[in-house]
């Protein structure tokens, strides 16, 4: 199985300041297919996690333009330009590759 | 838009059987793969299973490989996770999933999960 490893996995912010959220995995996330399905979520308290980027950078729908998504090969980065406080909780790092999907254990970002 | 709803879900003891359903509205459910994904405070995030949008394939973790059983109903826009042996390590909330709109690879959408305890 594909390693998903996530730094920090605790992140105190400033609102209005900006956030990085590493994702390293154990192999390789690029696709026979030519792409890379390395996805990131966002899971606020209580709630579901929700889909922030796709395939390294792509926002899905409805997310604000403050997030983006970066890297290559294994090595990806989350990035919140200016955070919000509706910002606050848990972001992972997942792989989409090969199966099983896996997932990081989770950066926790606090104001 | 897109909505998930989980049910089933509740006390069981090990050794047992659960099923849960998940109802899909919003979207032609008929046309995207499906997929469970399990949640505890202790493993965190765990992908349990997929099924293709004809129900022609379907892949498990190896946790739950041979006790789990992925399926669906497309007449009735219903996806289903038969689990059977339960184990207290299968204590979890468990969530419905779609498969991206975009080329199929990965998850977009979730549900609002269902609380599944195993204990005696």
């Amino acid at each position: 199985d594909i390693v998903m490893t996530q730094t920090p996995l605790s992140s105190p912010v400033t609102l209005g300041q900006p956030a990085s959220i590493s994702c390293r995995s154990s192999q390789s996330l690029v696709h026979t297919d030519g792409n890379t399905y390395l996805s990131w979520l966002q899971q606020r308290p209580g709630q579901p996690p929700r889909l922030l980027i796709y395939k390294i950078s792509n926002r899905f729908s409805g997310v604000p333009d403050r997030f983006s998504g970066s890297g290559a090969g294994t090595d990806f980065t989350l990035k919140i330009s200016r955070v919000e406080a509706e910002d606050v909780g848990i972001y992972y790092c997942t792989q989409a590759t090969q199966f099983p999907y896996t997932f990081g254990q989770g950066t926790k970002l606090e104001i | 838009q897109v909505h998930l709803v989980e049910s089933g879900g509740g006390v069981v003891q090990p050794g047992r059987s659960l099923r849960l359903s998940c109802a899909a509205s919003g979207f032609t459910f008929s046309s995207y793969g499906m997929h469970w994904v399990r949640q505890t405070p202790g493993k965190g995030l765990e992908w349990v299973a997929v099924i293709w949008y004809d129900g022609s394939n379907e892949y498990y973790a190896d946790s739950v490989k041979g006790r789990f059983t992925i399926s669906r109903d497309n007449s009735k826009n219903t996806l289903y996770l038969q689990m059977n042996s339960l184990r207290a390590e299968d204590t979890a909330v468990y969530y419905c999933a779609r498969a991206l709109a975009v080329g199929g690879i990965g998850v977009d959408y979730w549900g609002q999960g269902i609380l599944v305890t195993v204990s005696s």
